[in-house]
């Protein structure tokens, strides 16, 4: 199956500082999809991407996708505590199956 | 808002044994999946489902699992012969139509097998 790269695997970040995140691929993507997962929980679509350089935010969150359709990239400004979780990068194959990346642990320090 | 639900939210098994996990898709979806998640791991596709019949499946979902929407409101996942390696979060989700359509994913089911 597909493979995704994700890193960082975890971060710890005072609160208040800007946090980015990564994905890449060996092959090429239609969609990209950022998702992030609060313990105990499912995981919730953050942002989904769909043209070769686009970007796009959702409040304090912008992603983009990257031109060669192999990469994209999460950033988070102003951290928060509440941002606290695991963040999960996912390309979208047929039948809208999505293959996920490893995830990004993301610890924010008061 | 409308949520993907799933019974129950923890389940202990032995080795061997049968289980069935339960999802509530949202009304008017259409698609149905499975993913499930080995602790400390990433979020990995089972199977979709769609017009009363398997769309795609992994290689995960082998002869031991099936999957039935037995009535209008429920999507089951059976395992038949469980083993420790099932161990797992299992995550039901749903979409409403088409296939650029976001997930909605359910709180899972954390299966335990002793």
């Amino acid at each position: 199956g597909q493979q995704l790269n994700q890193s960082p695997q975890s971060m710890f970040i005072q609160e208040g500082e800007d946090v980015s995140m990564n994905c890449t691929s060996s092959s090429i993507f239609n969609t990209w999809l950022w998702y992030k997962q609060d313990p105990g929980e499912g995981p919730v679509l953050l942002i989904a991407l769909y043209k070769a350089g686009e970007l796009t935010s959702n409040g304090r969150l912008t992603a983009q996708f990257g031109i060669t359709r192999k990469d994209s990239f999460l950033n988070i400004s102003a951290s928060i505590p509440s941002d606290v979780g695991i963040y999960f990068c996912a390309i979208r194959g047929a039948g809208n199956m999505l293959t996920f990346g490893g995830g990004t642990r993301l610890m924010v320090k008061p | 808002e409308p949520e993907v639900t799933q019974t129950p939210s923890h389940q202990v098994t032995q080795m061997g044994q049968e289980v069935i996990l339960r999802c509530v898709p949202i009304s008017n979806h259409l698609y149905f999946y499975w993913y499930r998640q080995i602790l400390g791991q990433k979020v990995e596709f089972l199977v979709s489902f769609y017009n009363n019949e398997i769309s795609e499946k992994s290689e995960i979902f082998d002869d031991q699992f099936s999957v039935e929407r037995p009535d209008g409101s429920n999507f089951t996942l059976k395992i038949r012969s469980t083993k420790l390696e099932d161990s797992a979060m299992y995550f039901c989700a749903s979409v409403e139509t088409g296939h650029n359509s976001p997930l909605h994913f359910g709180n899972g089911t954390r299966l335990t097998v002793t």
